[in-house]
């Protein structure tokens, strides 16, 4: 079974600022997929950016980053420039891949509380 | 993104009834979806793998008896709380991967709000 831990319960950082939010997982598979959702207070999920694991480059979509350390299962999720919007509950997530006998589902950490302050 | 729709957004049943709620693939068909359930600030649980024309796969602790899933169609799963009490209020939400080629990436519903008084 996989597991996935958010440490960071609660982080607030000023408008326009970097943040990094932390995720580890452990798994004995070897081809995985990581994913930060976001869910804002209207609770729709809402994906930012996945991640595969056998891809050694790390993704990014617009302002959002990661760094993908497979060696050391860490995928922490870097936000450039927050913004108000961006204010949400994160959540890290790990799924294998689908096979032949079907798709998993997500396995989530905690959820890392993210406040961007005015 | 590929779009789920879910319904109701939120529902008030009174305790010992059932309550049916319905996720759709609107522009994807879907053969497996998933049910997720989430307590209040706390994180998303799986609770069973919905299979078009099969039946369901259930997390363990999760009662079968209890929540009901049907997938009857390549763009419909439906859960039914049965004989709901109170400690079965909370978030539901459903997801599914889009068509063959987008298997590996999971597209959620809005959730339902259950409230069992």
């Amino acid at each position: 079974a996989q597991t996935v831990t958010q440490s960071q319960p609660e982080m607030s950082v000023q408008e326009a600022e970097t943040v990094t939010l932390s995720c580890t997982y452990d798994t004995s598979e070897s081809n995985y997929y990581l994913f930060w959702y976001k869910q804002p207070p209207s609770r729709q999920m809402i994906l930012v950016i996945r991640q595969e694991a056998y891809k050694q480059q790390n993704a990014t979509e617009n302002r959002f980053s990661v760094n993908f350390q497979k060696a050391a299962k860490s995928f922490s999720l870097k936000i450039s420039d927050s913004q108000l919007g961006d204010t949400a509950m994160y959540f890290c997530a790990f799924m294998t891949p689908y096979s032949g006998g079907g798709a998993d589902g997500l396995t989530f950490g905690k959820g890392t509380h993210l406040i961007i302050q005015p | 993104g590929a779009v789920v729709s879910q319904h109701p957004s939120w529902v008030i049943c009174k305790s010992g009834t059932s309550v049916k709620i319905e996720c759709r693939s609107l522009d994807f068909q879907a053969t497996t979806m998933f049910w997720y359930r989430q307590f209040p600030k706390q994180s998303l649980m799986l609770m069973a793998t919905s299979n078009e024309g099969s039946k369901a796969t259930y997390e363990q602790g999760v009662e079968k008896d209890k929540f009901l899933i049907n997938h009857a169609s390549l763009t419909l799963s439906t859960l039914t709380v049965t004989s709901a009490h109170p400690e079965d209020s909370s978030f539901y939400i459903c997801s599914a991967p889009p068509g063959t080629s987008g298997r590996n990436i999971q597209y959620f519903g809005a959730g339902t709000r259950l409230s069992v008084l």
